[in-house]
C-alpha cells in the first residue's frame, strides 16, 4: 500500500467549480506538502503545514485554499477553479527535521483538468 | 533567497556510458541538497542527499552526486547508465536556515540503447 495516497488521481471538471483534492499519509510525518507540477516549470509549492495547527502559504497559493484535518490528511480545494490551474498536483510529507535534512515523501499525483 | 538550477532540459547517453546531470544553486546559508527521479505517472522518489561531511554521496540505483562548494554545484552522476535510468529528475535545495525545498526545473535523461 502507498504511504501517500492522492485522490483522486484524475479529475476533469469545468471552469467556476469547486474542486477537493485529498491527501492521507500511513508515514506519521509531521510536516505536510501541496505543489503543483507543470512542464518545464518544475514543482512549485502551493501550501505547507508543520502541523495539525500550522498552515503557511507557499510561492502560489492564490486561488487555492487547504485543510489539515488531521496529522495524517492534507486538503487542497480550488474555490472556483480557472483552466491554468489545470496541472499534475502532487501532496508530499516529511518527518520533523532533527537536523538531517529529512527528505520528502510524495504521492503519485492528481491530474487536474479544468474547461 | 535560495535557488537552484538545471541547465540541460534534457540529456542523452548511450547505455553503458557514464551520465551526468548538472545542478547548481544558490543559498545564504549552509545547503542541503537533494535529487530526486520521477517515473512516468509516478511522484518524485528520493535518490540522494547532502548535508555535510564526504563530498561524493552516494544513493539509490548506483547513482552518486558530488558536492562542490567553490562551484556552488551538486551533479548527479552514474557510471554506467542503464536503459531504465531514463526519467526525469530534479534537484533540490534547502538553506539550514528555512524550511522550505526549492526544487529545479528539472531535466530529462533518455538512455538509448
Amino acid at each position: 500500500d502507498a504511504d501517500v495516497t492522492q485522490t483522486p488521481r484524475n479529475r476533469i471538471t469545468k471552469t467556476g467549480k469547486r474542486i477537493m483534492l485529498e491527501c492521507s499519509q500511513t508515514k506519521g510525518h509531521d510536516r505536510m506538502y501541496w505543489y503543483r507540477q507543470d512542464p518545464g516549470l518544475g514543482l512549485r509549492l502551493i501550501y505547507y503545514s508543520f502541523d495539525v495547527k500550522d498552515i503557511n502559504k507557499g510561492e502560489i497559493s492564490d486561488g487555492y485554499s487547504v485543510s489539515r484535518q488531521a496529522q495524517a490528511k492534507f486538503s487542497l480545494s480550488l474555490e472556483s477553479a480557472i483552466p491554468n490551474q489545470t496541472a499534475l498536483y502532487f501532496c508530499a510529507t516529511s518527518s520533523r527535521d532533527s537536523g538531517a535534512g529529512q527528505p520528502q515523501h510524495f504521492g503519485d499525483g492528481t491530474r487536474l483538468s479544468i474547461l | 533567497a535560495q535557488s537552484v538550477a538545471q541547465p540541460e532540459d534534457q540529456v542523452n547517453v548511450a547505455e553503458g556510458n557514464p551520465l551526468t546531470v548538472k545542478c547548481t544553486y544558490s543559498v545564504s546559508g549552509n545547503p542541503y541538497l537533494f535529487w530526486y527521479v520521477q517515473y512516468p505517472n509516478r511522484g518524485l522518489q528520493f535518490l540522494l542527499k547532502y548535508i555535510t561531511g564526504d563530498n561524493l554521496v552516494k544513493g539509490s540505483y548506483g547513482f552518486e552526486a558530488e558536492f562542490n562548494k567553490s562551484q556552488t554545484s551538486f551533479h548527479l552522476k552514474k557510471p554506467s547508465a542503464l536503459v531504465s535510468d531514463s526519467a526525469l529528475y530534479f534537484c533540490a535545495v534547502r538553506d539550514s536556515r528555512d524550511d522550505k525545498i526549492i526544487f529545479g526545473k528539472g531535466t530529462r535523461l533518455h538512455i538509448l540503447p
